[in-house]
């Protein structure tokens, strides 16, 4: 069945760091991808998305770009701040008019230090 | 009240209660979900009502009850729990659509303690 591996965490670095956190999927067809973050003690937040190969999605300093050649999607910032200290999950979608749900990575965490 | 709310936000409860866990959505989607989330592993989904009917369940035991009575609001009953079963547990809706991406917004969750 389809399924979102992602690096292993926690990622660890001072802030004005570069971040990559690896996100890879296997999939019949062709999924959405998503980026979502979970800060302490909230529930998940959509961060970025794309729907196509070659697609870039982008938010708050964030991208991701849908390599379909290497299934892959991974996230990227290129100065991280103490704020983005939170957990980040890869997923991706079921086809368009079916049930609509995700399926997740194992999440990474993410922790900035001043 | 704007997006999805969870009640509780924390509960505690021994093996032999029976409780319910509330999710409300406000934004008119027509779909929910109930995920689990136990560390250090991935969101593990649940169940899936689309227009108030249940269109999957994965797998679940059934010490764990679903009720969907409209398109607004989602339950998740619980009985006989095991310790295991300590996690959050996370609400989300969509609007499912035949083209486009699904964004699903999730709630705050509840966290589920079992003794």
């Amino acid at each position: 069945g389809d399924s979102v591996t992602q690096m292993e965490g926690p990622v660890t670095l001072s802030e004005e760091a570069f971040l990559t956190i690896n996100c890879t999927y296997t999939a019949t067809g062709y999924p959405s991808l998503f980026w979502y973050v979970q800060y302490p003690g909230e529930g998940l937040q959509l961060l970025l998305k794309a729907t196509k190969a070659d697609d870039k999605g982008s938010n708050k300093g964030f991208e991701a770009t849908y390599r379909k050649e290497t299934t892959s999607f991974h996230l990227e910032k290129g100065s991280v701040q103490v704020s983005d200290s939170a957990v980040y999950f890869c997923a991706l979608s079921d086809r368009p008019g079916n049930t609509g749900k995700l399926i997740f990575g194992q999440g990474t965490t993410l922790q900035v230090k001043p | 009240e704007t997006g999805v709310t969870q009640t509780p936000r924390h509960l505690v409860m021994g093996m032999t209660n029976k409780k319910s866990l509330k999710c409300e959505q406000h934004l008119g989607h027509n779909a929910m979900y109930w995920y689990k989330q136990s560390a250090k592993k991935p969101l593990e989904l649940m169940f899936v009502y689309s227009l108030e009917e249940r269109v999957e369940n994965n797998s679940v035991p059934s010490r764990f009850s679903p009720e969907c009575p409209n398109s607004s609001h989602l339950f998740l009953h619980l009985h006989t729990l095991q310790p295991e079963d300590s996690a959050l547990y996370l609400c989300a809706s969509s609007q499912v659509r035949n083209s486009g991406a699904n964004v699903l917004t999730f709630g705050a969750g509840s966290r589920l303690t079992v003794l």
